[in-house]
């Protein structure tokens, strides 16, 4: 079965400063990878996937993440946060073999500062 | 096109206590998901649809938990009766055949006391 392990709780950071957020997964087939944002009281947001093809996709809001099939992860990035980057966000899992489950991570509180 | 659907946005209940919740799909998404969002922890699937019909409740309470879909369109989930943990957001999403994009709720907001 497949799992998901986002390494980092919690992440601060300044303003225009870069970030990463840490995923790495666990399955024994091959996998479709998703990451999502939650804002306060709100749903998921997409902000990028991971179907096929490149390696490195990007997503909405000037984030992209990196797909590494040999370390089995899925970070992403973004080269200059904004405060209204300030949310949860979640790296999820879904095997291509077994339904459309998708398995999320316990996620990353990222918080930008001024 | 109109989102995914979920009444009500917030719930207080006693232990013990029964309560709904309900979730309309995007149009024509035949597959429905209701996850478990437990505070500080990322959502775990309760139950999928495929139309009418379950596909996956391995990891639903059926002591406790039921959910339906008669039509094939929106869907109920219930817990009855309700424990102090079960306290957390319930997100229902939905996705169209062969679509890779979900599309998640507001969720619910449950509080037991």
């Amino acid at each position: 079965a497949q799992s998901v392990t986002q390494l980092d709780s919690q992440v601060p950071v300044f303003e225009e400063a870069p970030v990463e957020l840490r995923c790495n997964y666990s399955s024994s087939v091959s996998v479709y990878l998703f990451w999502y944002v939650q804002y306060p009281n709100q749903g998921l947001q997409l902000l990028l996937k991971y179907l096929s093809g490149s390696t490195l996709v990007k997503g909405i809001n000037g984030f992209e993440a990196e797909f590494n099939k040999s370390q089995t992860s899925f970070h992403l990035r973004k080269p200059s946060v904004h405060i209204s980057d300030t949310a949860e966000y979640f790296c999820a899992v879904r095997e291509e073999t077994s339904g459309s489950r998708l398995t999320f991570g316990e996620g990353t509180q990222l918080t930008v500062n001024p | 096109e109109a989102g995914v659907a979920q009444s009500p946005r917030y719930k207080i209940i006693e232990k013990r206590q029964s309560v709904a919740f309900w979730c309309n799909p995007i149009s024509g998404h035949a597959t429905l998901y209701w996850y478990q969002q437990i505070l500080g922890q990322g959502p775990k699937l309760l139950i999928q649809f495929q139309n009418n019909g379950v596909v996956d409740d391995s990891q639903l309470p059926k002591d406790r938990f039921s959910a339906e879909r008669l039509k094939g369109v929106d869907s109920t989930l219930k817990i009855q009766p309700a424990k102090l943990e079960d306290s957390a957001v319930y997100l229902c999403a939905s996705r169209r055949t062969g679509g890779d994009g979900y599309t998640f709720g507001s969720g619910t907001r449950l509080t037991v006391v």
